[in-house]
């Protein structure tokens, strides 16, 4: 079993909808998550990161932790074409060295 | 400064050779982190450094793998004897004493071993 599972997608939402892209962890020890947005052949770049379990938004993003089920969620509300790309979901323990899941394609057309 | 760089930001090789990548990350930044990214997978972490100091390294660094940063601020990665297996994008991130769990990516290196 991998660390950081993602559905690899794609998901594919119209443009203005909620997009929500889902994560689970195995290792229960986890303490911090993070959210990156990579683009078809650039680097990722963080989102936002969650430490606490509930939801924590910042503008059209909100990402959700429930750490007794192993689950964060990044929601992206008024989904825009130039969202699409790929969503990588990390987790890291103590020492600030992120395990990454493979990321979820999204797709948002006009 | 605008963010991190890497070179060279393609590099072809035969099998065999050794290449050497160079990362200049964010210069307030104290830690540099090594990863590599092959397609379809989120990046897989190799090597990290506060300062000068080399504190981490992942199982994935063979013996091939060394990585330096001299003086705290450039890094280099250098692959020896390289593989076909190791064509792979390989990125370099910073961040910062007061926010290490914020990295910043640089745009990468992407390497083909014929």
């Amino acid at each position: 079993q991998k660390e950081v599972e993602q559905n690899s997608g794609p998901l594919s939402v119209p443009e203005g909808a909620i997009a929500s892209l889902n994560c689970t962890y195995s290792d229960r020890g986890s303490q911090s998550f993070f959210w990156y947005r990579q683009y078809s052949g650039k680097s990722p770049e963080l989102i936002m990161f969650i430490y606490s379990n509930g939801d924590k938004e910042d503008g059209r993003f909100t990402a959700q932790l429930n750490k007794a089920s192993q689950y964060v969620s990044l929601l992206i509300r008024d989904s825009q074409p130039s969202d699409s790309a790929t969503y990588l979901c990390a987790v890291t323990r103590g020492s600030y060295i992120p395990t990454f899941g493979r990321g979820t394609s999204l797709i948002v057309h006009p | 400064d605008t963010g991190v760089s890497q070179n060279p930001r393609h590099k072809i090789t035969k099998r065999g050779q050794n290449v050497t990548f160079r990362c200049d990350p964010i210069s307030e930044h104290n830690r540099l982190y090594w990863y590599r990214q092959t397609l379809g997978q989120g990046p897989e972490f190799l090597t990290y450094f506060q300062n000068e100091a080399q504190l981490e390294k992942s199982r994935l660094l063979s013996d091939r793998f060394s990585a330096e940063r001299p003086k705290g601020s450039f890094s280099t990665l250098e692959i020896q004897r390289t593989e076909q297996g190791d064509s792979a994008m390989y990125l370099c991130a910073s961040s910062s004493s007061s926010s290490y769990n914020e990295q910043f990516f640089g745009p990468g290196t992407r390497l083909t071993v014929l």
